[in-house]
């Protein structure tokens, strides 16, 4: 596609459900990451795949929260058991090859309130 | 950890004004400094992507510089417009992340 298509826009959870947001990445984009914005911060760094293979989680805050890209295009991140704590945009990006010299496209985001 | 740092927080300026807003950044060993703005309730558009083997990076209105030695950036935005008003993230790149400052928020007044 043309862009970084993430869905829902917006999704409403209450305390204790899980959720499952979708990334679609550009078409042909190697490396896809996904970021946590909390209101009035910078995003941060969650988790990052190359393909369908997940290299780095650090960034994931607890085991609620898992990521998967299994055939190497669209992701989901799950989060389970929801917190009040959770609420924040969850930001996507894909690169072509996720090497210094590539830039980053971000989606829209999902706006995730758990309440 | 690396941490970047964005001032001033906010900025208002009336319109047809240049301005200049400022990042640093901790940790020198970055690959890359990108620019971005946001919009109320949007994504980030990317603005500017400077290498780290580079000084600058220009685009229309759009000026950005990195000096790694300092840990420094600035984004010059030259004649501003309204519709230049949103918030304006810098992000130091290393290792596939990007590292986030908390933005300056810019108001340009008609």
């Amino acid at each position: 596609g043309a862009g970084v298509s993430q869905s829902p826009r917006y999704k409403v959870a209450k305390r204790g459900q899980d959720v499952a947001l979708r990334c679609d990445p550009i078409s042909g984009h190697v490396s896809l990451f996904w970021y946590q914005q909390a209101l009035g911060q910078g995003p941060e760094f969650l988790t990052y795949f190359q393909n369908e293979a997940q290299l780095d989680k650090s960034g994931l805050p607890s085991d609620r929260f898992f990521a998967e890209r299994p055939e190497g295009s669209v992701s989901t991140l799950k989060i389970q058991r929801t917190q009040q704590e959770d609420s924040a945009v969850y930001l996507c990006a894909s690169s072509l090859n996720g090497g210094p010299h590539y830039g980053y496209t971000f989606g829209s985001g999902t706006r995730l309130t758990v309440v | 950890k690396q941490e970047v740092t964005q001032i001033p927080a906010a900025l208002s300026v009336p319109e047809g004004e240049n301005l200049v807003l400022n990042c640093s950044f901790t940790d020198s060993a970055i690959y890359n400094l990108q620019w971005f703005r946001q919009d109320p309730g949007k994504g980030l558009t990317s603005l500017l992507l400077i290498q780290s083997s580079q000084r600058e990076q220009t685009s229309g209105r759009l000026n950005a510089s990195l000096d790694k030695s300092s840990g420094r950036s600035t984004l010059y935005i030259a004649a501003s417009q309204p519709g230049d008003s949103a918030t304006y993230l810098c992000a130091a790149e290393r290792s596939n992340q990007f590292y986030f400052g908390t933005g300056t928020s810019l108001t340009v007044i008609p």
